[in-house]
């Protein structure tokens, strides 16, 4: 398994500014993922983090917009951009650790853009 | 286009009870499921997976069944307990992706 801590864990923003949100794991992996889940939606991939090169990211979503760093196995951050009120979400890091097949989440940050 | 859905919002079952969740998904290209146990304020926890060659994965009092020709997943806890109330996500991937992709959840609430 892996620790996973996410911060902030909540935030209230205003239209227009930026928020930026760290993903600390407590060993290394390989790729992070970023995932958000709108008000009663289910999770959607944003994009996969790995170190040493570009996020790839899911359809629909752009690097302008949802920029991402992963400058070591352990860490990488989000930030979400000129933020509007359709931002407001929950959004997750999450890593693969031994088994491809499943992933472990942070506890999230729940963002509300007013 | 949503590829995997929980028709059910919420379920309530009595403690010592069967709960069970379902899930339906349209990509035949998926080949292995998950689901995913969310306490408020927590991120998503890992409960049990089942691949796409079986159709039965038992893990204590949780038991996952697919249904690949009706493209169905149902997951099975017996006996329902307190503890067992959250918001349960059910998980689909296809072969050599790192997406995964999740239902909206149930919530599931077990009366003691």
């Amino acid at each position: 398994s892996a620790v996973i801590s996410q911060k902030p864990s909540r935030d209230i923003c205003q239209r227009g500014t930026s928020l930026t949100i760290q993903c600390q794991v407590d060993s290394q992996v390989t790729m992070m993922f970023w995932y958000r889940q709108q008000p009663g939606q289910s999770l959607t991939l944003i994009a996969t983090a790995n170190q040493g090169s570009e996020a790839t990211y899911e359809s629909g979503f752009v690097i302008d917009k949802f920029p991402i760093s992963r400058p070591n196995l352990t860490f990488s951050t989000l930030t979400v951009s000129n933020m509007s009120p359709e931002d407001s979400s929950i959004y997750l890091c999450s890593v693969e650790v031994g088994s491809r097949e499943k992933l472990f989440f942070g506890s999230g940050t729940q963002l509300s853009v007013l | 286009d949503q590829q995997v859905k929980q028709n059910s919002p919420s379920l309530s079952v009595q403690e010592g009870r069967i709960s069970i969740l379902n899930c339906d998904y349209t990509n035949s290209m998926f080949d292995y499921f998950l689901w995913y146990k969310k306490y408020p304020a927590e991120g998503p926890t890992f409960l049990i997976s089942i691949s796409s060659i079986k159709d039965k994965n038992e893990d204590g009092r949780f038991t996952v069944f697919l249904n690949k020709s009706a493209k169905h997943l149902s997951l099975h806890i017996v006996p329902s307990q307190p503890g067992d109330s959250a918001v349960y996500f059910c998980a689909a991937k296809k072969a050599g992706a790192n997406n995964l992709f999740f239902g909206t959840g149930t919530r599931l609430t077990v009366i003691p």
